[in-house]
């Protein structure tokens, strides 16, 4: 079975500052892991994945997560918040033998501080 | 772009009634799924169907029911709604053509309160 697991309900940075966010995940085949940020009063949306090949992936808005399978991790991270980046993130896993099931994080909110 | 359209946003219903939640994509996706999103919990999976007339279980049908006659259109159906049914409800469809790691494609969400 696959999880994810999200450290930090909740994470507050002031603007400028690095955004972290964690997520640990558990899949006995090679998995496929996502992140989704969700605005206020939006679904969910991609902001990056990672299937094969390169472990740092990039994706949209600055942000960029690394696949690290000794560590059974992929952290979310930009360099700069935005005050635009307050939201909800969710990391997800899925795999080829997970029959089409995607699995969810319980999410990080994301509050950045003037 | 894909377009996942919910067809209500904010839903108010009774204990015992019957609701439909409708859910229209228009990327001719073969997969489409239903999740209910509540505060700590993420994303828990409803049902998810992966064909026309083709339906699977998710992690928690309990009180739940679907409906795919159209390849674009995916609905769920509480049967007798109850007040632990109030929730966030996202719809997503996927693309699963041979392509590895396909993600989901959500709607804006449904809402739904029952009192």
């Amino acid at each position: 079975a696959q999880s994810v697991t999200q450290l930090g309900s909740h994470v507050s940075v002031s603007e400028g500052a690095l955004v972290l966010l964690r997520c640990n995940y558990s899949s006995s085949v090679p998995p496929y892991l996502f992140w989704y940020v969700q605005y206020p009063n939006q679904g969910l949306q991609l902001l990056l994945k990672y299937t094969t090949g390169a472990t740092l992936v990039k994706g949209i808005n600055g942000f960029e997560a690394e696949f690290k399978k000794s560590e059974t991790s992929f952290h979310l991270t930009k360099p700069s918040a935005h005050m635009s980046d307050a939201a909800e993130y969710f990391c997800a896993v899925s795999s080829n033998t997970g029959g089409f099931k995607t699995i969810f994080g319980a999410g990080t909110r994301l509050f950045v501080k003037a | 772009d894909v377009k996942v359209t919910q067809s209500s946003r904010y839903l108010v219903k009774r204990t015992g009634e019957k609701v439909f939640l409708e859910c229209v994509q228009d990327m001719d996706h073969e997969n489409m799924f239903w999740y209910r999103q509540d505060p700590g919990l993420g994303l828990r999976l409803i049902y998810f169907s992966y064909d026309v007339k083709m339906k699977e279980k998710g992690d928690i049908p309990e009180g739940y029911s679907v409906s795919r006659e159209k390849k674009e259109r995916f609905s769920l159906i509480l049967e007798s709604a109850s007040t632990n049914q109030t929730s966030m409800y996202l719809c997503a469809s996927q693309n699963f053509r041979g392509i590895e790691g396909s993600p989901l494609h959500f709607g804006n969400g449904t809402r739904l309160t029952v009192t």
